[in-house]
């Protein structure tokens, strides 16, 4: 089944500065990449997507781009506020169910 | 966007009780729900699918029997955690996906925080 992979575990920013996070999927027949911003306590909130017959996508300060071939997908927030920091989760959907990652806390610094 | 609601927001109860989480789509109908659990600086687990009219798919380790998903109809599912115990205490999440719209976007409720005493 799918598996997928994101890192860093834990991003450290200073704000103002650009923050990336990357994700590698093993599925070849995903077609569908949410990211989704949770902060603490409360429900993940979808902030951008990419489907696979995009390369890239981009929503103001947040891109997302896809390379199907190596079988990755990154996010790219630039200009990073304090509202920024929150814990990003990317996902693959596979086989009618969203595949998640396991999480990276993003923290900007003042 | 549209909006998934998640009754009630906080829960607290002793152990051995009973627990029944509801998970309502206010302005679509979502064939399909989604149950996960998010323990501290985790990421979410599925825990089960759940098809209106139908019964859910377990993912492996979730025990049917004591979490018993019920999607009666095409706005509400719940999931009732039976003789709960300290280790259930989790932070519970339900997601719905609009039949009418984009095929793989999920909406999500705004949570369920149980504690187990």
């Amino acid at each position: 089944g799918e598996n997928v992979e994101q890192h860093p575990s834990t991003l450290s920013v200073q704000e103002g500065d650009s923050a990336v996070i990357k994700c590698t999927y093993s599925d070849s027949a995903s077609n569908y990449f949410p990211w989704y911003k949770q902060e603490l306590g409360k429900r993940p909130q979808l902030i951008i997507d990419i489907r696979s017959n995009v390369g890239e996508k981009k929503d103001q300060r947040i891109a997302v781009t896809l390379n199907k071939t190596a079988k990755h997908f990154s996010l790219h927030i630039t200009e990073t506020q304090p509202e920024d920091s929150a814990v990003y989760f990317c996902a693959a959907y596979s086989n009618y169910q969203l595949i998640w990652g396991a999480g990276t806390k993003l923290i900007i610094k003042p | 966007g549209a909006v998934v609601s998640q009754h009630p927001s906080r829960v607290i109860c002793k152990s051995g009780t009973s627990v029944k989480i509801e998970c309502r789509s206010l302005d679509f109908q979502a064939t399909t729900m989604f149950w996960y659990r998010q323990f501290p600086k985790q990421s979410l687990m599925l825990m089960a699918t759940s098809n209106e009219g139908s019964k859910a798919t377990y993912e492996q380790g979730v025990e049917k029997d004591k979490f018993l998903i019920n999607h009666a109809s095409l706005t509400l599912s719940t999931l009732t955690v039976t003789s709960a115990h300290p280790e259930d205490s989790s932070f519970y999440i339900c997601s719905a996906r609009d039949a009418s719209g984009g095929v793989n976007e999920q909406f999500f409720g705004p949570g369920t925080r149980l504690t187990v005493l």
